[in-house]
């Protein structure tokens, strides 16, 4: 059964500080997405990894991908107040022919001026 | 493009009602998800849809809970009756493959069975 786990759950850092949030899963993967999720609002998408190595950036986040670990992390650099929210990690596993998506627990992140 | 449209945006009821949400995908996306989330258990996937047919629909909670998508433009989350441990934001979300694309979310609906 794939399950994903992130930490820690709750962050509460302050800002220009840099910082990273891990995201471990249980069985082999064909993909990695991040998503923001603000209070009351969708999941807007952030990355998708897809290969061993990956990693992608975009402003003040950047993603990796361990596909040999089952790892992925996301960094946060000089933190900024704007960047507080929910992230999520979500695995995506090939299961016979098709494509399931199971998300984690979710990071809540706080940026404190 | 509108993005994936749900409906209703908050929907009340009582307990042992029915209850359907509704979900328009992204035009030409061939899979569409369900999930409910609430602080509790998180985003937990309920069911998912391939080119309007249904792969796995373990993570339904009972029998309670039934989704359809009759086409590739409409689909549905039904709770029949509902009780007051349904309540949660539902989301659905729709993508092209799921090779290299992400999900692309609804806003969801808020349920609140009373």
């Amino acid at each position: 059964e794939l399950k994903v786990e992130q930490n820690p759950l709750f962050l509460s850092m302050q800002e220009g500080k840099n910082y990273t949030i891990y995201c471990n899963y249980s069985t082999t993967s064909d993909r990695l997405y991040w998503y923001r999720q603000d209070p009351g609002k969708s999941l807007e998408s952030l990355f998708v990894l897809l290969s061993n190595g990956a990693v992608k950036q975009e402003g003040r986040l950047m993603a990796s991908l361990d596909t040999k670990a089952r790892l992925s992390t996301l960094h946060i650099t000089a933190a900024v107040h704007d960047l507080s929210a929910t992230y999520f990690c979500a695995v995506g596993r090939r299961e016979t022919s098709y494509d399931k998506v199971i998300f984690g627990p979710g990071t809540s992140l706080s940026v404190i001026p | 493009d509108a993005g994936v449209i749900q409906s209703p945006r908050h929907e009340v009821t009582e307990m042992g009602q029915e209850v359907t949400l509704r979900c328009k995908p992204i035009s030409g996306h061939d899979y569409l998800f369900w999930y409910r989330q609430t602080m509790m258990r998180g985003l937990e996937l309920l069911i998912y849809f391939n080119n309007n047919v249904p792969i796995d629909d373990s993570g339904m909670p009972e029998d309670r809970f039934s989704a359809k998508m009759p086409n590739a433009s409409f689909s549905t989350l039904k709770i029949q009756p509902s009780e007051p441990r349904d309540s949660a934001v539902y989301f659905c979300a729709s993508s092209f493959g799921t090779g290299g694309s992400p999900l692309h979310f609804g806003n969801g609906t808020r349920l609140t069975v009373t």
